[in-house]
């Protein structure tokens, strides 16, 4: 069984560029969940999608959007960075919506400079 | 809206010793879901215990183990013969049972070392 995996590992990005994450859910996961966490705090919601859809979103700018494909891996995409988005970027899948285990990725560290 | 609040940025507990971790949280709704999460420097959340409000027993798993006090809204994780592999950041974190989402809601952390 593979767990989740997250691409880049790492990214640096220059203020006002845009930026692609990348999901690959655990095997028969349809659900996948978004969180930013910035250096020293908790994760924070983005989003969620389930069977390609948005269900559910945090307190996040419509700069924060993203996909979720056939296969239930997903795509975290953030436009007109800022400063401010500098965090690890984590993604859980879970069996379904309502499913109160998540399976954590181990990040994507974004830095804008 | 809920919150969950974890006073201790940082711990230190000397190996095989017992620690304890606080966590707050604030809510309304009577059917929840409390998590405690650890995140070692590799960074990848690992789920090391769950509690059910609705279960009135204290969950435990091998050397962790949770104090959950509804009325006071209190889950405190207790960790037992600590190990050097203990070392990591902690989260405590929140689900409504209901959740459409699955929405986890996170504390700000507690750093833990564990030190030989």
């Amino acid at each position: 069984e593979t767990g989740v995996t997250q691409s880049p590992t790492h990214l640096i990005k220059t203020r006002g560029q845009q930026v692609t994450l990348r999901c690959s859910s655990q095997s028969g996961h349809n659900t996948v969940s978004w969180y930013q966490q910035a250096l020293g705090q908790g994760p924070q919601f983005i989003f969620q999608y389930y069977r390609e859809e948005e269900n559910g979103r945090g307190n996040f700018p419509p700069r924060f959007s993203g996909l979720q494909f056939p296969n239930y891996s997903s795509e975290l995409n953030v436009n007109a960075l800022e400063l401010d988005d500098s965090a690890l970027y984590l993604c859980a899948s879970s069996l379904e919506v309502h499913a109160y285990e998540q399976y954590f990725g181990p990040g994507t560290r974004l830095t804008v400079t | 809206a809920q919150t969950v609040t974890q006073s201790q940025p940082e711990m230190s507990v000397q190996e095989a010793e017992t620690v304890t971790l606080s966590c707050t949280y604030d809510t309304s709704e009577n059917n929840y879901y409390l998590f405690w999460y650890k995140q070692p420097p590799s960074r990848q959340m690992i789920l090391v215990i769950r509690q059910e409000a609705y279960k009135q027993q204290n969950a435990t798993e091998n050397r962790f183990s949770v104090n959950f006090q509804k009325a006071a809204k209190s889950f405190s994780l207790k960790i037992s013969d600590s190990q050097l592999g203990d070392t990591a950041m902690y989260f405590c974190a929140f689900m409504k049972h209901s959740s459409n989402t699955g929405k986890l809601i996170f504390g700000q952390g507690t750093t833990l070392q564990v030190k030989p």
